[in-house]
């Protein structure tokens, strides 16, 4: 089974419509994170939890919220999505002690989004 | 000015050739230095990691940083069909978030 999952794998929603993105990992790694990828743009982070009760902002978090409800699951939401959000999201993990181990992030295998 | 630079391609090279990829970046508080591979419809995948300067070899594939030019470079060798993906450079300093390139595609045709 794959370390890090992500459903749904596609979606295809309309403007103005509410949508969660999940995931979930079993690689016991606190650090958890969501990236959105973009031609020409690479990965930008969205938004990072380090542990359960810690939620920080990325680069481009406008219109977006998450949850981290359990060590093993971060959710991504879409209050109320448009269609710039159209994008490839993945979901990575990290742990936090060991070497390199903060900056070796495990991604999931994404989710493909269309805003109509 | 974009804190990581890399060149997007596409690189065709044939198959047995050495591929060289590149970043650049301005930003002269980091020091962990990581290159991800992205198959189509996959999510990146580590490849390499180094921490500061130097070089680090693995099979075919040889990272090279070089922190006082501000560049890190990726080498293949013997390049296989298998190879072709698009990779990632990726970059951090002390505030554990990476900074990533915005890829380059490689094809390696037979």
């Amino acid at each position: 089974d794959a370390d890090v999952t992500q459903t749904p794998r596609n979606r295809i929603t309309k403007t103005g419509k509410r949508i969660m993105l999940e995931c979930s990992q079993t690689k016991g790694h606190d650090r958890m994170y969501w990236y959105r990828q973009d031609p020409g743009l690479g990965l930008r982070l969205i938004y990072y939890s380090f542990d359960v009760k810690d939620i920080n902002k990325g680069e481009i978090s406008d219109g977006y919220s998450v949850s981290r409800q359990a060590q093993a699951k971060f959710s991504l939401s879409l209050e109320s999505a448009i269609p710039n959000q159209t994008a490839l999201y993945f979901c990575a993990t990290s742990a936090s002690v060991g070497t390199g181990a903060r900056e070796t992030q495990y991604f999931g295998p994404g989710t493909r989004l269309l805003v109509l | 000015q974009k804190e990581v630079e890399q060149d997007p391609g596409p690189l065709s090279v044939p198959e047995g050739a050495i591929v060289s990829l590149n970043c650049t970046y301005s930003n002269s508080a980091f020091q962990y230095f990581m290159w991800y591979r992205q198959y189509s419809r996959k999510g990146p995948e580590l490849l390499m990691y180094t921490y500061s300067s130097g070089n680090k070899e693995d099979g075919r594939f040889t990272a090279q940083v070089d922190k006082s030019s501000k560049y890190i470079s990726l080498f293949i060798r013997d390049s296989q069909p298998s190879d072709s993906a698009t990779y990632l450079c990726a970059m951090s300093g002390n505030t554990d978030k990476l900074i990533f390139g915005t890829g380059t595609r490689l094809q390696v045709f037979p």
